[in-house]
């Protein structure tokens, strides 16, 4: 258990929906981030929320969006669902500024159809 | 924008033998952080190993170490004494100083197969 806990690990849903994965990071990081992994474009970075705030935004489409809530758990929030969505959706946490190394959870594997 | 290439997509050795996975990366920052991430089928992203781009040090961790050559920018990783645990994808990855706002950026991968 590396301490950040995704929920759900699966999820099936249909096109044009609108999905929410969750995060907890490990305790004591204020930083999380969002990864979608697929076979094609790879780990891609989506977005950095750190104690509340956003720093960083990724390759995150405007379809998606995400928040970081004051006990610090976050949620990716994933609408108008297409085909090509289906990935592998990894959250990691960090102390301050990640240059230890992420902390990763074991991901969300979504899959639209 | 940082890029990191991993120009081996598959690799296989045998178990006990020494593999070598190789990494390269284009930055202009001169100051950075490097990583080694290993993601068995299990799926989990693990962190192996870590390097300060200032310090000339070689990073080690057991049987895990890195060759770091910052002029030539590449961070291969060596893995000794291989075991059937350490079947996986490896990702390279690169992170500036600056509070790593913009996150990790991961190669696309060497899937690693020890064979018995």
């Amino acid at each position: 258990d590396s301490g950040v806990t995704q929920t759900p690990k699966h999820l099936i849903t249909a096109t044009g929906q609108r999905v929410t994965l969750r995060c907890s990071p490990r305790s004591g990081d204020l930083s999380v981030y969002w990864y979608q992994q697929s076979l094609d474009q790879g780990l891609q970075f989506l977005i950095h929320y750190y104690n509340g705030e956003e720093r960083a935004k990724g390759n995150i489409l405007e379809r998606f969006s995400a928040q970081q809530f004051p006990d610090l758990h976050s949620e990716l929030n994933l609408s108008s669902l297409e085909l090509g969505d289906s990935a592998l959706y990894f959250c990691a946490s960090s102390e301050t500024g990640g240059n230890y190394g992420y902390t990763f959870g074991s991901g969300t594997r979504l899959t639209v159809v | 924008a940082q890029t990191v290439t991993q120009s081996q997509p598959e690799m296989s050795v045998q178990e006990a033998e020494t593999v070598t996975l190789s990494c390269t990366y284009d930055t202009s920052e001169s100051n950075y952080y490097l990583f080694w991430y290993k993601q068995p089928p299990s799926r989990q992203m693990i962190l192996v190993i870590r390097q300060e781009a200032y310090k000339q040090q070689n990073a080690t961790e057991n049987r895990f170490s890195v060759n770091f050559q910052k002029a030539a920018k590449s961070f291969s990783l060596k893995i000794s004494d291989s075991q059937l645990g350490d079947t996986a994808m490896y990702f390279c990855a690169f992170m500036t100083s600056g509070g790593g706002a913009d996150g990790l950026t991961f190669g696309k991968g060497t899937h690693l197969i020890i064979q018995p």
